[in-house]
C-alpha cells in the first residue's frame, strides 16, 4: 500500500515568511510524529499525536511552532516567522498502534521529508 | 543526555563482506524497544529491524541482525554479504515505554560505503 506522503518536498522560503508543511501518513495507522533532521544529525523529535489528539508536544522548540492533525489523518506542521535556524529537513512517521499499546506493533514509518531552506 | 551513540567514523567494506555497526544506548527503563533505519542518499528512512527489551533472542531481518547485549546496553547492527546497495547512513534509534512515550531517540548514525 501507498506509504507516507509529505509536501513540499522542498520549501525554500524567506525569512520572516510562514510555512506548512503537510503529512499523510499511511492508511489506518493511528500515531503521527514530526521530527527534524538536521545535516550530519539524526532525527530529533518535535511532536506527535494519537488519532486527532496532540500527546506530546515537548519538542516544539518555541512558540512558532504549531500542528494539529484536525480530522485524527493528515497533519500540518507551521513555522511562524521564520528564520534561518528553522533550516532542516523536516520529517513525519505515521505507526499502527495508539499511546499505550505494546511496544511491538509500534515501528514508525517515515514519509520522504521536507527540505526548508530559510534565506 | 545523549540516549544513543554512535561513534563509529565512515567505513569502508567490501562487497559481500560483513559489516557491524556499533550502537550503545542509555536508559534506566526495564522496558524499551531498539531500532535500525537505514537512509540511502536519496534521504529515506528505510526501517531496517527492531529488538525488544524481552526478547531473548537476537533480531534478524533477512541480511540483517541485531546483535543485543543487554547488560552492555548495545544493540549493533551487522549486515551480512555486503551489497552495493547498502551504501548509506544508518541510524540506530530507542524508544522507551516508561509513561507511555512514542518519541524515537536517535543516534547520529554510522556511515556505510560498500566498494566492488
Amino acid at each position: 500500500g501507498a506509504g507516507v506522503s509529505q509536501s513540499p518536498r522542498y520549501k525554500v522560503t524567506k525569512r520572516g515568511q510562514d510555512v506548512a508543511l503537510r503529512c499523510d501518513p499511511i492508511s489506518g495507522h493511528v500515531s503521527l510524529y514530526w521530527y527534524r533532521q538536521a545535516l550530519g544529525q539524526g532525527p530529533e523529535f518535535l511532536t506527535y499525536f494519537n488519532y486527532e489528539a496532540q500527546q506530546d508536544k515537548s519538542g516544539l522548540p518555541n512558540d512558532r511552532f504549531s500542528a494539529e492533525r484536525p480530522e485524527g489523518s493528515i497533519s500540518t506542521l507551521t513555522i511562524q516567522r521564520t528564520e534561518q535556524r528553522d533550516s532542516a529537513m523536516y520529517r513525519c512517521a505515521s505507526s499502527l498502534a495508539a499511546w499505550g499499546a505494546p511496544i511491538d506493533t509500534d515501528t514508525q514509518y517515515f514519509g520522504p521529508g521536507t527540505r526548508l531552506t530559510v534565506l | 543526555a545523549q540516549k544513543i551513540t554512535q561513534t563509529q567514523p565512515g567505513m569502508f567494506v567490501q562487497e559481500k563482506e560483513a559489516v557491524t555497526l556499533d550502537c550503545t544506548y542509555d536508559t534506566s527503563d526495564q522496558s524499551y524497544g531498539l531500532f535500525w533505519y537505514k537512509q540511502p542518499s536519496s534521504g529515506e528512512m528505510i526501517f531496517l529491524i527492531y529488538q525488544g527489551s524481552y526478547d531473548e533472542q537476537n533480531a534478524t531481518e533477512g541480511r540483517y541482525s541485531l546483535n543485543f547485549q543487554k547488560a552492555r546496553k548495545s544493540a549493533n547492527l551487522v549486515i551480512s554479504a555486503s551489497q552495493l546497495g547498502d551504501s548509506a547512513m544508518y541510524f540506530c534509534a530507542m524508544r522507551e515505554v516508561q509513561g507511555g512515550n512514542n518519541r524515537l531517540a536517535f543516534g547520529k548514525g554510522n556511515q556505510v560505503v560498500v566498494i566492488p
